[in-house]
C-alpha cells in the first residue's frame, strides 16, 4: 500500500471550513483514497472514498488532484465534534492480498476551536 | 444492528496470564481484522481474515494468536502476556466488496502488570 504523508496538527475556527492535506505520492492506479478519523477513545469512523473524481457526503468533500498524488479532505462547517484525529489512508482493491488491510499513520489531530 | 461488538471494554492482566480478546459483529461482513493502538503509533494491524477458515498476520502478529471459525466472531488471543501487549485494541469487519468501509468497534483497553 501507498504510504501517505500528513501534517501532525491544525487547528480550525469553529464554523469556518477546515482542510486537512494528505500526500501519496507513490499511489497506484487502482489505489482508493480512504479518510478515517477517531474521536478521542472511541473507534476510527469513516468518513469518505474515492479514486480519481472528487467526492462529496454529509459529512465531507474529497478533492484528489489529477495526478492523484495528494487529496484534501473538507470538513466545510467545522463543529466542535469535529475534533479529532484524522487519518488519510490508501488502499488496493479487493483481490489484492493487502487489499484487506487499512494501513494506518499517525493521522492529523484537527483541534476545532470556538 | 449492533454492528461490531468488543469485549471487555478494559481489562487488567499479569504478565504470563493468558486471555481472550472477543470481536463480534452482526452485518455478515466478509473482512475481520485487529489492530492495537499506541501513542504516536497510529493503529497497526495484528492479525486479519478474508473470510470464515482463513486468517493471515499483519504487520505486529507476535504475540497474538486468531481463529475464524464463523463469519461472526473473530477472537484474539493472547497466550502469554507482556506489558508490551498494553494497549489499545481495535477490532474491525468490512463487506468483502471493492469500495466498502471498515467499521470498528469501541475498543478494549488492555493493560499488562
Amino acid at each position: 500500500d501507498a504510504k501517505t504523508t500528513q501534517p501532525p496538527s491544525m487547528d480550525c475556527a469553529e464554523g469556518r471550513a477546515a482542510n486537512l492535506p494528505c500526500n501519496h505520492s507513490t499511489i497506484s492506479g487502482n489505489e482508493y483514497v480512504y479518510w478515517y478519523r477517531q474521536i478521542h477513545s472511541q473507534g476510527p469512523q469513516y468518513i469518505i472514498h474515492g479514486l480519481k473524481n472528487n467526492e462529496t457526503n454529509e459529512m465531507a468533500s474529497l478533492i484528489i488532484t489529477e495526478d492523484r498524488k495528494s487529496s484534501t479532505l473538507i470538513l466545510p462547517h467545522a463543529t466542535l465534534r469535529d475534533t479529532a484525529v484524522y487519518y488519510c489512508i490508501v488502499r488496493l482493491p479487493l483481490g489484492e492480498t493487502s487489499g484487506s488491510r487499512l494501513t494506518f499513520g499517525e493521522g492529523t489531530q484537527l483541534t476545532v476551536n470556538p | 444492528n449492533a454492528g461490531v461488538t468488543q469485549t471487555p471494554k478494559f481489562q487488567v492482566l499479569k504478565t504470563g496470564q493468558s486471555m481472550t480478546l472477543q470481536c463480534a459483529q452482526d452485518m455478515n461482513h466478509e473482512y475481520m481484522s485487529w489492530y492495537r493502538q499506541d501513542p504516536g503509533m497510529g493503529l497497526r494491524l495484528i492479525h486479519y481474515s478474508v473470510g470464515a477458515g482463513i486468517t493471515d498476520q499483519g504487520e505486529v502478529p507476535n504475540g497474538y494468536n486468531v481463529s475464524r471459525s464463523t463469519t461472526e466472531d473473530f477472537p484474539l488471543r493472547l497466550l502469554s502476556a507482556a506489558p508490551s501487549q498494553t494497549s489499545v485494541y481495535f477490532c474491525a469487519s468490512r463487506p468483502g466488496t471493492q469500495k466498502s468501509e471498515a467499521f470498528f468497534g469501541q475498543g478494549t483497553r488492555l493493560t499488562v502488570v
